[in-house]
Order: C-alpha cells, then structure tokens, then sequence
C-alpha cells in the first residue's frame, strides 16, 4: 500500500463547475499537507499549504484537512479552462529534512 | 518571490556522455534543495536531497556515482548525469526549500533531457 493515494483521473470537468480534488494517506505522523498544480512539461507550482487538520481557502481553492480520516481535498470552483493540468498531493511529517510524499496526481481538464 | 530556475531546459546528449543541470534558487537562501525524476504521466520520484556544504542524501536505488550532485551555495545546486545512457532520458525536476520554512518547497520548471 503506497503512503499517499489519489485518484489519477483523468478528471473531465465542464467550465464553471466545482471540482473536488481528495487523497488519503497512511501515515499518521504527516502534518504539512500541500497541493500543487503541474502543467504539462512545467515544474509543479506550490497553490496550498494546511499544517494539521482545518480548511484554508485562497480565492477558487479551499483546501481541507481531515487527520482523523487521514483525507485532505481540494476544491476549485467556478473552474477555468486555464485550471486543466495535473493536482499533485504531498505530505511531510514535518521531521525527515523537508522530504515530501507525492500522491500520483490527478490529471483535470476543464472544457470551455 | 520564490522563483527557482533551472538551466538547460532541454539538452539533447550523445550515449555516453555527461550532462550537468542547474538549479538555482533566485531570489532566497535554499538551505536544502531536492533533485527529482519525473516519467510521463507518473508522479515525480526523489532522487537526493542535498544540503549547502554537504554530501547529498540519495534515495534507495539511485547510483550516487551515476548522479553526481553540488550544493555549493545557498542558491545553487547541481546535478551530473555522468555516463549518460538511453534509459537516463526524463524530465528532472529540482525543487528549494526555504531556511526555517519546512513545507515551502518551490520547484524549477524542469530539464528534459534527452540520450541518444
């Protein structure tokens, strides 16, 4: 069983919707919990970080921290065409030097 | 602020050869920078972590004297595909973390690089 699951889609969203972004996770020692959002052939850009459980929200995105479930999401809403690329979860347990632990990545496309 | 660059974007080598990539962090102090591989449509693997004026860290089943990696400063890490082959072709990827800032890691926008 990998430490960090998430579904790899592809996710295919109509513009304007909300979309619903979630991985699990096994290990109970991860406290930092970020997403980042990948554009093909780019490097991953830091949209959100939550230190223990709770939500947080920046503009369309609110993410959301569940330790007790071991599940964090994210959601978008009113989604974009420019919002199509690959969601990548990563976790640290806040003690390995910084190391993350990357989900697989969701691939979502949104269509005009 | 928190832009990291990396150069070449896309290098294309000959079997055999050495390739060396460069991360740097422009505009703050990276006491640790990571050095990933990414394949098509999988998620990004660590290689090493490398920490300024120490040996890197590598991951279990990275060959350290097949990936050569420096972090001579604050701001600049290196990585050195030596003896470079067909199967070392993928997109790699460096990453910076800030001093004191555990979970802010801030990625350059790759290297695909290429063995023919």
């Amino acid at each position: 069983q990998k430490e960090v699951e998430q579904d790899p889609g592809p996710l295919s969203v109509p513009e304007g919707a909300i979309v619903s972004l979630n991985c699990t996770y096994s290990n109970s020692a991860f406290q930092y919990f970020m997403w980042y959002r990948q554009y093909s052939r780019k490097g991953p850009e830091l949209l959100m970080y939550t230190y223990s459980s709770g939500n947080k929200e920046d503009g369309r995105f609110t993410a959301q921290v569940d330790k007790s479930s071991k599940y964090i999401s994210l959601f978008i809403r009113d989604s974009q065409p420019s919002d199509s690329a690959t969601y990548l979860c990563a976790m640290s347990a806040g003690n390995q030097g910084g190391k993350l632990i990357f989900g697989q990545g969701t691939e979502l496309s949104v269509k005009p | 602020g928190a832009v990291v660059s990396q150069h070449p974007s896309w290098v294309i080598c000959k079997s055999g050869t050495s390739v060396k990539i460069e991360c740097r962090s422009l505009d703050f102090q990276a006491t640790t920078m990571f050095w990933y591989r990414q394949f098509p449509k999988q998620s990004l693997m660590l290689m090493a972590t490398s920490n300024e004026g120490s040996k890197a860290t590598y991951e279990q089943g990275v060959e350290k004297d097949k990936f050569l990696i420096n972090h001579a400063s604050l701001t600049l890490s290196t990585l050195t595909v030596t003896s470079a082959h067909p199967e070392d072709s993928s997109f790699y990827i460096c990453s910076a973390q800030r001093a004191l800032r555990e979970y802010e890691q801030y990625f350059g926008p790759g290297t695909r690089l290429t063995v023919t």
